[in-house]
């Protein structure tokens, strides 16, 4: 069992309509990543939280707008988005140090229509 | 050439053969390694982790080559739920997790 939750599961929203995605992580990690994985591709970062502070942005579009509320929390807010974001987004954790293993939430399929 | 490049396969296999995975990464700098698991529409999960010259696990070893750059995945007598993609992750600067594309190996009864 993941010890990483992501709410909802499964999400479909219009390309006017804004939601979040959620996570939240147990394990006591200090580093946490939203990821994006498109059908038979491996996941792609977007954006990394150490210690609570946005420490990497791989130059994510506006509309895709991270927050890290404290050490166990982190969303992901969506605003105008294009079909083409249609993908499952990964959360994970990890000990803030590189180098090491991290670990994945069960993911939020999204679909935008 | 790419961070972390791997074979996409598929690897189709009968139940019980032994199969093998390779990874090659570019940065010579990196210390560990990683082999996550996803199964289809699921998360990737941990499989092996390599910070030596290898790891093994049961019917799971994994082998580091530090002169040649890769890192090999074994898998001995394979079952029906080892059917899965196989992604080779190496660390590449600070907290950032490169992918390979993945391997696909279908077992087969």
């Amino acid at each position: 069992d993941t010890e990483v939750t992501q709410t909802p599961k499964h999400l479909v929203m219009g390309m006017t309509n804004k939601k979040s995605l959620k996570c939240e992580q147990h394990m006591g990690h200090r580093a946490m990543y939203w990821y994006k994985q498109k059908a038979k591709k491996p996941p792609e970062l977007m954006f990394v939280y150490s210690y609570e502070k946005l420490s990497i942005n791989e130059s994510v579009p506006s509309r895709f707008s991270p927050e890290c509320p404290n050490s166990s929390l982190l969303n992901l807010h969506l605003h105008a988005l294009q079909p083409e974001d249609s993908a499952l987004y990964l959360c994970a954790s990890s000990q803030p140090r590189g180098g090491t293993e991290a670990f994945f939430g069960q993911g939020t399929r999204l679909t935008v229509v | 050439r790419k961070e972390v490049e791997q074979d996409p396969g598929p690897f189709n296999v009968p139940e019980g053969a032994t199969v093998a995975f390779n990874c090659t990464y570019s940065n010579s700098a990196s210390q560990s390694f990683f082999w996550y698991r996803q199964d289809c529409r699921k998360e990737p999960k941990l499989l092996m982790s390599v910070y030596s010259s290898g790891n093994e696990d049961g019917r799971f070893t994994a082998q580091l080559n530090r002169a040649s750059q890769y890192i090999s995945l074994l898998i001995r007598d394979s079952k029906l739920s080892d059917s899965a993609t196989y992604l080779c992750v190496v660390p590449t600067g600070f907290q950032k997790l490169v992918f390979g594309t993945g391997t696909r190996l279908l077992v087969s009864p």
